[in-house]
């Protein structure tokens, strides 16, 4: 079956700039989580949905970063006035429930000039 | 909170050679173990876990890891490499009841022909 699909692949913005990626998980996977991974380092956690709200935000750098998920299915995380720090590549992973393996998507690359 | 420590970040090992990642982790509370491997442009696929049960773990691809409780550690092994086991893997945890991954920078894993 499909698996997790991230679109897009990558994404060059200028920075200041406002970007959306979007991550489509597995069908009937309730649970959805957003990392990002910077060059050389492992995926650091960002968000955590559970269904349609977000169980765990804890790990969004600031208030720049949003995520939204209004239908339990794609979700859609959002940066405002992108900063070239915030390049890395962005990790969406879905699991059947919370306590299930998370499969992860191939990622999409954001790269800010 | 938790952490995971990967001391190698790079093992060159010769093709049909046994090989050892290492992987140390600390938690204040119970947690599950994963290893996770991430083959050049592809996403992360996971390779093994522990829950619970039995300390050694067999994963795909002939992987297998142990579960150390007192020396808090969940090193992964394989008795012979193969040139397409050239991938990055990465030592992750989470603790029981909270869902999100702590990942450890990773080992860059060269098999040598």
């Amino acid at each position: 079956g499909a698996g997790v699909s991230q679109t897009p692949s990558n994404k060059v913005t200028e920075k200041g700039k406002y970007v959306e990626l979007r991550c489509d998980p597995i069908s009937g996977h309730t649970a959805l989580y957003w990392y990002r991974q910077s060059l050389g380092q492992g995926p650091e956690f960002l968000i955590y949905f559970q269904g349609t709200g977000a169980a765990d935000d804890s790990g969004l750098p600031n208030d720049r970063f949003f995520a939204v998920r209004p239908e339990g299915s794609v979700s859609t995380l959002k940066i405002q006035r992108t900063e070239r720090g915030d390049s890395a590549v962005y990790l969406c992973a879905s699991s059947l429930t919370r306590t299930n393996e998370q499969f992860f998507g191939p990622g999409t690359r954001l790269t800010v000039l | 909170a938790q952490s995971v420590t990967q001391l190698d970040s790079q093992v060159p090992v010769f093709e049909e050679a046994p090989v050892e990642l290492r992987c140390n982790y600390s938690s204040s509370v119970s947690v599950y173990l994963f290893w996770y491997v991430q083959y050049p442009n592809q996403g992360l696929q996971l390779l093994l876990k522990y829950l619970s049960g039995s300390t050694l773990v067999k994963g795909i691809n002939g992987f297998e890891a142990e579960f150390n409780k007192s020396q808090t550690s969940f090193h992964l092994r394989k008795p012979s490499v193969h040139i397409s086991d050239t991938a990055e893997y990465f030592c992750a945890v989470s603790e029981r009841g909270n869902e999100k991954l702590t990942f450890g920078t990773g080992t860059r894993l060269t098999i040598i022909p």
